[in-house]
């Protein structure tokens, strides 16, 4: 099965502090792009990193990179000094050059205390 | 830019009633997609479209039909609504089919009774 599993239902983190969401990926595929959306109370999906399988080096924007290890299929989200606004569910996706799908990991909902 | 306009934000239908979810991109983009999103179950794909006249589906496309007249619009029917419709709907649009960033619409949180 093509799948991408979160494992962390619920992580939190204190203001100002860094945390790590986990996101695996099952493909078979060798060309592919993963995907953190954020997802806040308003619903609306949002965009915050993405990551090409055939670059090595790890994407990053701003407070947050990630930690592509292709071989392991791991592809885990940083946020570093967390902010109110980051609290939201955060949704790892990978989509394959091939076919036309994103698929979605079940989400991590973060919260961040004052 | 709106971007990706979805509407009705919110909808609550009975059992067997047909509804037509709008939505319009004005980016012009040739791909749009169709999602629902379920409890503990992240996003499945329903139907995609990859320009106007071409449609296909997804992962979970049955009882439902998409069209696709024009490049901004991309309105997703159901047929006869059933409870097991109830979820949060969101329509996507890309440039390109999956190497560029994905513009959601805000959502519909259809309730079928």
């Amino acid at each position: 099965a093509q799948t991408v599993t979160q494992s962390q239902p619920e992580m939190s983190v204190q203001e100002a502090e860094t945390v790590t969401l986990s996101c695996t990926y099952d493909t078979s595929e060798s060309d592919y792009y993963l995907f953190w959306y954020k997802q806040p109370p308003s619903r609306q999906m949002i965009l915050v990193i993405r990551q090409e399988a055939y670059k090595q080096q790890n994407a990053t924007e701003n407070r947050f990179s990630v930690n592509f290890q292709k071989a392991a299929k791991s592809f885990s989200l940083k946020i570093s000094d967390s902010q109110l606004g980051d609290a939201a569910m955060y949704f790892c996706a990978r989509g394959d050059t091939g076919a036309n799908n994103l698929f979605f990991g079940t989400g991590t909902r973060l919260t961040v205390i004052p | 830019n709106a971007g990706v306009t979805q509407t009705p934000k919110f909808q609550v239908l009975k059992t067997g009633q047909s509804m037509t979810l709008q939505c319009a991109q004005d980016m012009n983009h040739e791909y749009m997609s169709w999602y629902r999103q379920d409890p503990g179950m992240g996003l499945r794909l329903i139907h995609y479209s990859v320009g106007a006249g071409i449609t296909d589906q997804g992962e979970v496309p049955n009882g439902y039909n998409v069209s696709r007249s024009t490049t901004e619009d991309f309105p997703l029917r159901l047929l006869s609504a059933a409870p097991s419709q109830t979820s949060v709907y969101f329509c996507a649009s890309s440039y390109s089919r999956l190497n560029t960033e994905a513009f959601f619409g805000q959502g519909t949180r259809l309730t079928v009774v």
